[in-house]
């Protein structure tokens, strides 16, 4: 399996534009998190899925935080609009259930100017 | 709540070294307990767990053991080497019938020199 998959890899966007982040997870994954890296706030856990569903997400920040997940292969994270301090490392993970090891994509490094 | 507290970093040591980083946990439950390693530049992946009490979790030549009686799951290895440039995450999960969200702590930076 090619693991879990994340584009873009990095993206510099302006202020204001929307940024919208892919993720594709290993497949047979019922749970799909995504997360947020920063210096100061360290891993933060914006939103995770269970079968498509969102269960928990408590972490979106604010209302121009969005996630979905349309089907068990994709799901997008979109920021509209963004601001520089959206800037962050933003991590897709997948887990065959809740109590096992999560495996996480290799990343989107996000800056907006 | 469900909180894991890290020992503050960065960590800096000489190659062959013995290495402990210290991770209490704060749980409603019985949790189960990870350690997660991230190289620079890619994310993160599990590098040991446990999933009971007296559990003792290894890989890599790294071990942890899951106290119940101190809350701890300290990281320990006997000699790091180079390669062992990295930052640790101690983690925990409680299922909470339709909650298992893991709870990070803040990451330990370590650094191993030649």
């Amino acid at each position: 399996d090619a693991g879990v998959i994340q584009s873009p890899r990095h993206e510099v966007t302006e202020m204001g534009q929307e940024v919208t982040l892919r993720c594709k997870p290993i497949s047979g994954h019922d749970y799909l998190f995504w997360y947020r890296q920063t210096m100061m706030r360290g891993l933060e856990l914006l939103i995770y899925f269970n079968n498509n569903v969102p269960i928990d997400d408590s972490g979106m920040p604010e209302d121009r935080f969005s996630a979905k997940m349309p089907n068990a292969s994709f799901s997008t994270l979109k920021i509209q609009p963004s601001e520089p301090r959206d800037s962050a490392v933003y991590f897709c993970a997948s887990s065959p259930l809740p109590l096992y090891e999560q495996y996480f994509g290799p990343g989107t490094r996000l800056t907006v100017t | 709540g469900n909180s894991v507290t890290q020992m503050e970093g960065p960590v800096t040591l000489s190659e062959e070294a013995f290495l402990t980083i210290n991770c209490t946990y704060t749980a409603t439950g019985y949790p189960s307990l990870f350690w997660y390693v991230q190289y620079p530049g890619e994310g993160l992946q599990l590098l040991l767990k446990a999933t009971k009490a007296d559990d003792k979790g290894s890989n890599k030549g790294f071990e942890a053991t899951y106290r119940k009686e101190t809350t701890s799951f300290h990281l320990e290895k006997g000699s790091v080497q180079v390669s062992d440039s990295a930052v640790y995450f101690c983690a925990l999960v409680i299922s909470n019938f339709g909650n298992e969200k893991l709870t990070f702590g803040t990451g330990t930076r370590l650094t191993i020199i030649p």
